[in-house]
């Protein structure tokens, strides 16, 4: 079956601007995540979503960031006003509950502000 | 505050060395997973150790979790440059929906 899907695949903005982010997880995986990774480091959590359970969004940096997840399944991450440090590859990935288990990633975005 | 280290940061050698990688912690994981992350690509999983002590193999690969839990390796034997990527550990964080993660190791193995 498909894996997770993730669109666009690389992205350039304009600090300053909005920018949405799509991730398709695998059908019938209940948790999805989003990370961000700078250039050869390792993961930084930024929201995580359960089912219809409230998400824990303690991993967003700053206001700026908000994500949501439509009918349980795909999720958008949306920053406003960019800013250079915004710039990173934005990975999503989903899991079978409980959550901890394999997650499996989507490509990833990478987003240049410039 | 559970964390783990990655060890090397970046390490590059020729085909046909051997190599040890290593991710510790000084808290206690119930589990700890690798990820080998090639460019352009997300992370996969290679293995999960999940008792102490174990030692898991993956064709040239083997894996190891410490008897405490708290640290794990990973050995290639003759690598090739197949075997070039990021290598991530990463382990459930106590709400065991959340995975902590290494900062991985980049391995570049020279033809």
């Amino acid at each position: 079956g498909a894996g997770v899907s993730q669109s666009p695949s690389n992205k350039v903005t304009e600090k300053g601007k909005d920018v949405e982010l799509r991730c398709d997880p695998i059908s019938g995986h209940t948790a999805l995540y989003w990370y961000r990774q700078s250039l050869g480091q390792g993961l930084e959590f930024l929201i995580y979503f359960q089912g219809n359970s409230a998400p824990d969004k303690s991993g967003l940096p700053s206001d700026r960031f908000s994500a949501e997840r439509t009918g349980g399944s795909v999720s958008t991450l949306t920053i406003q006003r960019t800013q250079q440090e915004d710039s990173a590859v934005y990975l999503c990935a989903s899991s079978l509950p409980p959550g901890a288990d394999e997650q499996y990633f989507g490509p990833g975005t990478r987003l240049t502000v410039t | 505050t559970q964390l783990l280290e990655q060890s090397p940061q970046f390490l590059s050698i020729q085909e046909g060395e051997n190599l040890t990688v290593y991710c510790n912690s000084s808290s206690v994981f119930s589990s700890l997973q690798w990820y080998r992350q090639e460019p352009g690509e997300g992370p996969v999983l290679l293995v999960t150790v999940v008792t102490g002590g174990e030692v898991k193999k993956l064709k040239r690969l083997t894996f190891q979790f410490g008897d405490a839990r708290k640290d794990s390796s990973l050995h290639i034997t003759a690598a090739q440059p197949g075997d070039t990527g990021l290598y991530l550990c990463a382990g459930p964080r106590d709400s065991n929906y959340q995975l902590i993660w290494g900062a991985g190791t980049k391995l570049i193995i020279k033809p």
